[in-house]
């Protein structure tokens, strides 16, 4: 069955250092959003990809964190520099796209903990 | 924007009947969505209501009033398996993307 793969599973930081997350979606799915869930709280939309263009980045703190979805297919999220707050699980989905009902599938998330 | 409301917290016993209730207030309503995500992993698809009624899958159905904004899942016979976080996510058209928005989740403990 197709997954979504991220990686790291973990990482462990310091504040002020920058880190970034890849993920790889269910192929053949054209939309790709990175969520950011703090411990006790539903996910919460970082930014949405239709192919390699942002559809939506409203919420995403843009003086420290970047996307890019360079080709259409996997995806990379970085944060620099990154501070306490940032602390959560990372989560990455993909679906088939378009305008009707497209289940989102989520990748297993990066645990991030910066100290 | 959005505003969706659901219980932090509900126990119930094995082989009980629960129901999780979700209330919400949305534009370019596209759709509810229940997942369940136990501790420490990602979230799984459970169901999709876009049309007014009773969905049922199994052990689990859903029901979606659009008029009242309000949805709920219910579980049946209920198993030890079944203790984790049932997250309500309304799916909004607006802006351009088919964007979900997640409630806090209800965090169920199912007890023998």
């Amino acid at each position: 069955e197709a997954e979504v793969a991220q990686s790291p599973r973990y990482k462990i930081t310091e504040k002020s250092q920058a880190v970034a997350f890849w993920c790889d979606p269910i192929s053949g799915h054209a939309t790709l959003y990175w969520y950011r869930q703090i411990l006790g709280q539903g996910p919460e939309l970082l930014v949405q990809f239709q192919d390699e263009s942002v559809v939506d980045d409203s919420q995403l703190p843009k003086d420290r964190f970047s996307a890019e979805r360079l080709k259409g297919v996997d995806s990379t999220l970085k944060i620099q520099p990154a501070e306490l707050g940032d602390s959560a699980m990372y989560l990455c989905a993909s679906s088939l796209g378009g305008r009707a009902f497209n289940e989102q599938f989520f990748g297993p998330g990066t645990r991030l903990t910066v100290l | 924007g959005q505003n969706i409301d659901q219980p932090t917290e509900m126990t119930a016993t094995e082989g009980a009947i629960v129901q999780i209730n979700c209330t919400y207030q949305t534009s370019g309503f596209n759709g509810l969505f229940w997942y369940q995500q136990h501790a420490g992993e990602a979230p799984t698809f459970l169901s999709y209501n876009v049309l007014d009624g009773l969905e049922e899958k199994g052990r689990f159905s859903s029901f979606l009033s659009r008029s009242k904004g309000y949805s709920y899942l219910l579980l049946k016979e209920l198993q030890m398996k079944d203790s984790a976080s049932y997250l309500c996510a309304v799916a909004d058209l607006t802006g351009g993307g088919n964007k979900l928005t997640f409630g806090t989740g209800t965090q169920l403990k199912v007890e023998l």
